[in-house]
Parts: C-alpha cells; structure tokens; sequence
C-alpha cells in the first residue's frame, strides 16, 4: 500500500500540552499534506510542506518533513479542547490523487 | 469564494436503488477526486477527473459506479443497485492543479445510508 501511515492511532492529552503526530509513507513524494476532520464532518486543509522543504510553521502548527525517513510530523503547541479531532496526512505521489492515512484520534481533554 | 459544495449531505437509499452524490469544486478548479471514508476508517481514493476527462479511477469499483465532470455542471459521482456496503461518506475534493504546489480542498461530505 501506497498509503501513510499515522502513529499513534489515537492520543489523550491535557488542554495546554503539546501533541505531536507522526506520518510514515513508502515511496517518494511530491507534497505531503496534513487535515484535521471533525466528527462527522468534511476535511480541513491544515498545511502542505513541499518535498524539498524540511519544516513549516502555521500558528500553532509545526510540520517537519524527513524525506530521507519518509516522515513527517505534526506539532500542536498549546493544544485547546478545539483540537479535538482527527488527523489525517495526505500523500501527493503522482500528481493524479492523494494518499490518505488512517488517521490519529486526538482528544484535549479541558 | 464557496469552497467545494456536496450535495446532498445526507442520503438514505433502499438497497437496489441508485444514488447521486454531487460535486461542485471551488472556483477556478478543474480538478475533482472522489474518496470513499468508512466508518473509523482513513479515505480511500476512488476516482480523478479533469473536465470531461477520468484521468484516474484505480480506486473504483468496476462495477455499479461511474462518475463524470461535464464541461458545465457539478462533477457527478453515481452509484447503481446500492448495497448495503455502499454505506460510507463520500467525500470531493478539488484542486488548481496537480504537482508540488497543489493544496486540495475537501467539500463536507455526502453521507450515503443504505437501508
């Protein structure tokens, strides 16, 4: 399987710490792509580091990428009970479509 | 600028009947892919497609689906003689382009049930 993979499948932390995600994929990439799905709802476009790029901030969001590892990592710095979600990492391999993971089941607890 | 529009979110069909999941991409895209979440599940790929073009649709089941984005209109995912498996939510995304740069944007989702 082409796809990423999310480690760990599920995470509990307190409101205020940081949480932290990995993604590991097989084979070279083009982007890699990070979204965040609420319960029952449709994806969120969180942020894309590119391939040559190695790490990308966004507010409270952290994304590193080790090409040589074939990883990636999501920090959430400061994390509020509106974190709760789950996150998936999105490989862009052939231009033609994205592979997800399965995801990781982040819950802030207040 | 809407984002990608679903429609509708929400469908209940008997099994052996057809569903229509529809796709409006952002504003200026011209690429649509379609993915299937089961419950607790990632998003599978299904299908791509370029205005009137299916680039790609390894992630298809052979039989009972098609989908197609016409040159004026929504893009079009259906789905024939519904089983009870055909259950899931079906998202659309879409994007400018494809490469290092593309960002994809992801409607709301259709959440088909089969009854």
């Amino acid at each position: 399987s082409q796809q990423g993979e999310e480690d760990p499948q599920a995470l509990s932390i307190q409101e205020g710490e940081n949480a932290t995600m990995n993604c590991s994929y097989k084979t070279s990439i083009n982007n890699l792509q990070w979204y965040r799905q609420n319960s029952g709802r449709g994806l969120v476009h969180l942020i894309l580091i590119r391939s040559n790029e190695r790490e990308k901030h966004s507010g409270r969001l952290r994304v590193t990428l080790d090409t040589s590892k074939k990883s990636s990592s999501l920090l959430i710095t400061a994390s509020r009970a509106a974190d709760t979600a789950s996150y998936f990492c999105a490989t862009d391999i052939t231009g033609n479509q994205f592979y997800f993971g399965t995801g990781t089941s982040l819950t802030v607890i207040p | 600028n809407a984002g990608v529009m679903q429609n509708p979110r929400h469908l209940v069909r008997r099994r052996g009947q057809e569903a229509r999941l529809r796709c409006s991409p952002m504003k200026g895209h011209s690429h649509v892919y379609w993915y299937r979440q089961l419950p607790e599940e990632g998003l599978k790929f299904m299908v791509y497609l370029q205005k009137e073009n299916i680039i790609d649709e390894s992630g298809m089941p052979k039989e009972r689906f098609s989908a197609e984005f016409p040159k004026e209109g929504p893009s079009i995912l259906r789905i024939q003689q519904v089983v009870r498996g055909d259950s899931a939510a079906y998202f659309c995304a879409s994007s400018f382009g494809t490469g290092a740069e593309t960002e994809a944007f992801f409607g709301q989702g259709t959440r088909l049930t089969v009854v």
